[in-house]
Parts: C-alpha cells; structure tokens; sequence
C-alpha cells in the first residue's frame, strides 16, 4: 500500500463501550508500534509489536487496553469500558526494524468518548 | 529519567529570518535523536535524525551532549516550513515525544 493505513478515521463511543481501531501496516514491515495523542501533548508510546508478538508493552495505561497482531501484519487496538479521559488520537507506525530506520505513521483515529 | 522537553509552544517568524527550535532531553544512555514534522492536515514523518547528520528542506540539528540538547535550525525559513514539530528520542524500541512546538512563519 501507499502507507500505514488506519481505520476508522473517527470514531465516537459512549462511555463504557467497547472499541475496536485497526492499523494496516506498510507491507513487508516488522515492527509495528501504537501511540497515543492527548490535545496539545506530544505522541506517547504504548505498544510495540515485532512479527506477531508485543515486544514491549508497557506503555498501555492500564488492563482495559490491549491490542493484537495475529498474523504478523494488520494489527487491532482494542479498548474495553472506555472512559471520557480516552478520549485522544490513536496513532499506528511501522518500520522495517525495530532502532535506526524511520517509523512510518498514519493518519490516526480520533476517539471520542462522550 | 526519560524525557524531552521543547519549552516553546509556538514560535512565529517571519520569512527569511532564522529559525530555531529547541530541544532538551534527559537519558542516561546514549541518546538517538530525531525530529519529526507534522503539516497541516498531513500525517507525522520523520524530518531527520542525528545519526545521519544530514539536512533537510535546509534545517539542520546537532547534538549536543554536554547541554543534552538537540535544536533544530534553519538559516532562512519559508512559509513551508509552517508545520508542528516534534523532538524524539529512541529509548529502547520507543519514540519518547517532546510536546511540539508550532513554527508559523508569516510573510
């Protein structure tokens, strides 16, 4: 493809509700990564995955968010019993390698939880 | 611990004058620095790195380790360059992002 794709473009959820954000990744890249961007703040790191398995989690705030990446490709970020304050823009990235090559990002989700 | 700080949350200049963004960081290792850049309507993407020690639509960026900083520069900015950029440094397998800052640069 052209880029890392990311679906939906926007999407707004009721407090409580369970969400779904899929990151296609650009093809023959390996590591994958999710950031998340509060208004006015900089990119933050949640997930990084290499091949199918999350290499380093610890970025995800807490039990609710958990994301997966079963074949290795297209990778789905999922947040359950969404609160207000998750409310942000969910960016995907991916990369040929994990340090020194250039993450490639996409346009992100933005999540409104009302 | 680990950060980025970009103290200027907006910095307005005019065409043709200089330009610099700045950027402090805290790691204990040794540090790999990037800038990335973000248009108007456009998705983040890497602006430059300091391990390539190149230059980009003209800005430049060394890095400075005794002042652990790593400013962007640019001798003569151009409307163009109007965009928020983003400090990062690589910590393990993460980007750790600065807050941004806002270049406008006006005619």
């Amino acid at each position: 493809g052209a880029g890392v794709s990311q679906t939906p473009s926007n999407k707004v959820t009721e407090k409580g509700k369970y969400v779904e954000l899929r990151c296609d990744p650009i093809s023959g890249h390996t590591a994958l990564y999710w950031y998340r961007q509060s208004l006015g703040q900089g990119p933050e790191f949640l997930i990084y995955f290499q091949g199918t398995g999350a290499a380093d989690d610890s970025g995800l705030p807490n039990d609710r968010f958990f994301a997966v990446r079963p074949e290795g490709s297209v990778s789905t970020l999922k947040i359950q019993r969404t609160e207000r304050g998750d409310s942000a823009v969910y960016l995907c990235a991916s990369s040929l390698g994990a340090r020194n090559t250039e993450a490639f990002f996409g346009q992100g989700t933005r999540l409104t939880v009302v | 611990a680990q950060r980025v700080t970009q103290p200027e949350k907006l910095l307005s200049v005019f065409k043709g004058a200089p330009v610099e963004l700045k950027c402090n960081y805290s790691y204990s290792g040794s540090p790999e620095l990037f800038w990335y850049v973000q248009y108007s309507r456009q998705r983040l993407q890497l602006l430059l790195r300091h391990i390539s020690r190149e230059s980009i639509k003209g800005f430049t960026a060394d890095l400075n380790k005794g002042e652990t900083s790593f400013h962007l520069k640019k001798p003569f900015a151009q409307e163009e360059d109007s965009a928020m950029y983003y400090c990062a440094l690589q910590a393990g397998t993460a980007l750790i992002f600065g807050k941004g800052t806002t270049l406008s640069v006006s005619s």
